[in-house]
């Protein structure tokens, strides 16, 4: 079955850089768009960042637009975002998710906790 | 993008209905019949259980339903049971994105 997991998270000091990862399995990974989605202590879902397939022109929302690198490796099912200069406001739960054929979401990991210190 | 409005939260006894809002924008759901309903117990993943405004994806029970109305999406559940209770969101197709909802916390009293 699909399986989506997310490791890299933890506590990172704010000014600092961080890469979280999904490892993706039960399904040809390389044929699927992916999702970042994240969701800060006690908030909503929040849309962070969308990678094709192939990679061409990763979509990022604006509030994270040239701080947040979202990217892929293929040959190894995994899907990556790198967190550029943390901010107290990127504390959240990172959830990676497989873009669904319907422009729904259509499974989901169960996240990673990023949390910005001081 | 702005998030889509949903309710805070809402509540319901076993075996009533409840039905959730989510309103949006020209942006959003008003242009677009891709709005999408997930339900998420928290510290396990989101799961879709409904996509397209009012199709349910396999193994989701027909309690669950989704309508559309100007630039407002619902979520309907009936016979409403223990384990329903859990944080909903709403999601639309916008611009070149997706926006989500605030979210709605659904308490089976």
């Amino acid at each position: 079955q699909v399986q989506l997991v997310e490791s890299g998270g933890g506590v990172v000091q704010s000014g600092r850089s961080l890469r979280l990862s999904c490892a993706a399995s039960g399904f040809d990974f390389k044929v699927f768009g992916m999702h970042w989605v994240r969701q800060a202590p006690g908030k909503g879902l929040e849309w962070v960042s969308f990678i094709s397939a192939d990679e061409v022109e990763p979509l990022y929302a604006d509030s994270v637009k040239g701080r947040l690198t979202g990217s892929r490796d293929n040959s190894k099912n995994t899907l990556y975002l790198e967190v550029n200069a943390v901010r107290a406001e990127d504390t959240a739960t990172y959830f990676c998710a497989r873009d669904g054929p319907h422009w729904d979401v259509d499974f989901w990991g169960q996240g990673t906790l990023v949390t910005v210190s001081s | 993008q702005s998030a889509l409005t949903q309710p805070a939260s809402v509540s319901g006894s076993p075996g009533q209905s409840i039905t959730i809002s989510c309103t949006g924008t020209s942006s959003d759901i008003l242009n677009y019949n891709y709005v999408s309903w997930y339900q998420h117990h928290p510290g396990k993943a989101p799961k879709l259980i409904i996509y397209e405004v009012n199709n349910r994806p396999s193994g989701v029970p027909d309690r669950f339903s989704g309508s559309k109305s100007g630039n407002t999406a619902s979520l309907t559940i009936s016979g409403l049971q223990a384990e329903d209770e859990a944080d909903y969101y709403c999601s639309s197709k916008g611009s070149h994105t997706r926006v989500f909802g605030g979210g709605t916390k659904l308490s089976v009293l």
